[in-house]
């Protein structure tokens, strides 16, 4: 069965900083690749997606993601972060069910602290 | 800007009534999506339909939950009993097939139930 794996349960970032959040999925096939954010109270909002072809994508509010598929991984990263990206961080995988429909797997999450 | 919507945001109830929980789709969207989180279980998928008919149901406690969509325009998720180990905020999340099946889900903000 698919699974996902966000190693890091809390990070803290300086504003101003690089960040990057860590992703690995198990899945025996190409797998379909989601990051969503969710703010305190707040549902998730999604990021950003990979389905096929390049394997760097851009999403919103500056964030990208690369898909390595020798290391199982869907890296989240951002050059500067902002206080306002202060969140939880939910990676997911998307698979072919028994339905023939998609349905999400989603990671743990990652909470994300942006200090002063 | 089209969203999902969920009533009511908050529910406080006593154990053994019943709880009845909202959704509004995306207009458009022919697929819905209940999901529970909790600080334990993280993002669990209890149901979802396309086009109004139930797809899959396993990740649901079927002796007391129940999914239904009684038209395009409403999901509903009922309880009944309700217990204290329901409390859990429940999200609905509705997308639509982009041509290769591959969804995006768009979040509703919530229901956060308390179970006393």
């Amino acid at each position: 069965a698919q699974s996902v794996t966000q190693p890091d349960i809390h990070i803290t970032v300086s504003e101003g900083a690089s960040l990057e959040l860590r992703c690995n999925y198990s899945y025996g096939a190409t797998p379909y690749l989601f990051w969503y954010v969710q703010s305190p109270g707040q549902g998730l909002q999604l990021l950003l997606k990979y389905f096929s072809g390049d394997t760097l994508v851009q999403g919103i509010k500056g964030f990208e993601a690369e898909f390595k598929r020798s290391q199982s991984s869907f890296n989240l990263r951002k050059p500067s972060v902002h206080w306002s990206d202060a969140a939880e961080y939910f990676c997911a995988v998307g698979v072919r069910s028994d339905f023939g429909n998609e349905k999400l797997t989603f990671g743990t999450g990652t909470r994300l602290t942006i200090i002063p | 800007d089209a969203r999902v919507t969920q009533t009511p945001r908050h529910k406080v109830t006593e154990m053994g009534q019943e709880v009845t929980m909202r959704c509004q789709p995306i207009l458009g969207h022919n697929t819905v999506f209940w999901y529970r989180q909790t600080m334990m279980q993280g993002l669990e998928l209890l149901a979802y339909f396309r086009n109004r008919a139930p797809l899959d149901d396993s990740g649901m406690p079927k002796d007391r939950f129940s999914a239904e969509m009684p038209d395009a325009t409403l999901a509903t998720l009922k309880i009944q009993p309700s217990e204290p180990r329901d409390s859990a905020v429940y999200f609905c999340a509705s997308g639509f097939n982009l041509g290769t099946e591959h969804y995006e889900q768009y979040f509703g903000p919530g229901t956060r139930l308390t179970v006393t």
